[in-house]
């Protein structure tokens, strides 16, 4: 089975821009989540999603905002970058079981750059 | 800020030395994971111990939970170069889907 993919690997941008970030999860997983890791420090948790609902979210500006499609797929947006968006941005599917004891299966990540 | 702290930051030994590697939090979780993470690329779970549990064995990993002080330990025996990597613990704040993950350890291991 495939694990979970991102796309792209790697992004370029300049301040001010806007990037979307892509993500599929294992199949049969329903709940994906992103994180921001900046370089030498563990990953910041964004975003929750399940069943296209938002079920959790860490401190980040509005600028920040995903959503989850009907197949389970999501998208990470970030509007009018700074230069210190620039980190790996991670995604993470889960079942999504309703429980709180979950595995979470991580993705290659997104390296972006803004320059 | 982050909840989890990994306590050391950087560790070196020798192939075949155990290491250890602590994690601290500060709020009541639902559970408590570790994480591998090889040249900042995606996390590999390791893991997952719940709040009810005291330890939990999976191969050369051990892991060990002190609900009580809020900390975690991670002792990986008989290491091997393969197992150069970083290391984070991450925890499920109770009520929630949050996860928090610490600042990491990384481990070199020494052929």
């Amino acid at each position: 089975d495939a694990g979970v993919t991102q796309s792209p690997t790697h992004l370029i941008k300049t301040r001010g821009q806007h990037v979307t970030l892509r993500c599929s999860p294992i199949s049969g997983h329903k709940s994906v989540s992103w994180y921001q890791q900046v370089l030498g420090q563990g990953p910041q948790f964004i975003f929750q999603y399940y069943e296209k609902e938002e079920r959790g979210r860490g401190n980040f500006p509005d600028r920040f905002s995903a959503r989850q499609f009907p197949n389970y797929s999501s998208e990470l947006n970030v509007n009018a970058l700074l230069l210190g968006d620039s980190a790996l941005y991670l995604c993470a599917s889960s079942l999504g079981s309703g429980t709180y004891q979950e595995t979470q299966y991580f993705g290659p990540g997104t390296r972006l750059l803004v320059l | 800020s982050q909840q989890g702290e990994e306590d050391p930051q950087a560790l070196s030994i020798q192939e075949g030395e155990n290491a250890t590697m602590n994690c601290s939090y500060k709020t009541s979780i639902n559970n408590l994971q570790w994480y591998r993470q090889n040249s900042g690329r995606g996390l590999v779970h390791l893991i997952l111990i719940r709040s009810n549990e005291r330890e939990k064995h999976s191969g050369r990993l051990r892991v060990t939970l002190d609900t009580s002080k809020k900390s975690s330990s991670l002792l990986i025996t008989a290491s091997r170069a393969a197992d150069t990597a970083s290391y984070f613990c991450a925890t499920v704040r109770s009520g929630t889907y949050k996860y928090i993950f610490g600042t990491g350890t990384r481990l070199k291991v020494l052929a």
